[in-house]
């Protein structure tokens, strides 16, 4: 079977550091995405990985190994704004072959 | 401004009623998605079409129909047939098909009572 596994809930104070991890197995891989979505919004595209590494993009970081099935999202130096569900998805060939996590709500706390 | 549209924001319906969800794209997309978001899953795909006037079944395709007829509009009917149809909504677009992020519509929040 397919399966995309991230956390359910994530708690972690304003100003630190969070890690959201996703395990992934897939019938094939052709790219991993990450997602942030804010209750009853659209999910809006954070990051994308394909080669094995580190994507930084300013207080966001997203890593893979795709030999480990692995993908964490980074999130720096954390605002109340950053309190969201973020979603890993794994695309396995294309498009239409994108599978979801379920999300991992992240609480921003004061 | 270029994006996607959805509407309406929320929609209530009867049991047994047929309605349609509106997705416009101005992105000049080739491609684009119907998905389908219930608490505690992940996105599960219902239709999607790569060109106009072709539409291809996703995982959960049962008790939906879409139609494709300009490349800007993709919208999708949830018929009586489909057995659970209270969720949220989400359609999305891409450029392409197997290498092109997909860029979300705000959603439709289905409710039938």
């Amino acid at each position: 079977g397919q399966n995309i596994d991230q956390p359910t809930e994530m708690t972690a104070t304003e100003g630190a550091i969070v890690q959201i991890n996703c395990t992934y197995q897939t019938s094939g891989f052709n790219g991993l995405f990450w997602y942030q979505q804010h209750a009853g919004e659209a999910p809006t595209f954070l990051s994308y990985n394909v080669l094995d590494g580190l994507e930084e993009k300013g207080r966001f970081s997203s890593f893979l190994s795709r030999s480990k099935g692995y993908s964490y999202l980074l999130l720096k130096e954390l605002q109340m704004k950053d309190s969201a569900s973020y979603l890993c998805a794994v695309r396995a060939y294309n498009n239409n072959d994108m599978r979801f996590g379920a999300g991992t709500r992240l609480t921003v706390k004061p | 401004d270029g994006g996607i549209t959805q509407s309406p924001k929320y929609l209530f319906r009867k049991e047994g009623q047929n309605v349609t969800l509106s997705c416009e794209q101005n992105l000049n997309h080739d491609a684009m998605y119907w998905y389908r978001q219930d608490p505690g899953q992940g996105l599960r795909l219902i239709y999607y079409s790569q060109i106009v006037n072709d539409f291809q079944k996703g995982d959960i395709a049962e008790g939906y129909s879409v139609s494709r007829e300009k490349k800007e509009s993709f919208p999708l009917t949830v018929t009586s047939a489909q057995k659970n149809p209270t969720a949220f909504y989400l359609c999305a677009s891409s450029r392409g098909d197997d290498t092109d992020t997909q860029y979300f519509g705000p959603g439709t929040r289905l409710t039938v009572l």
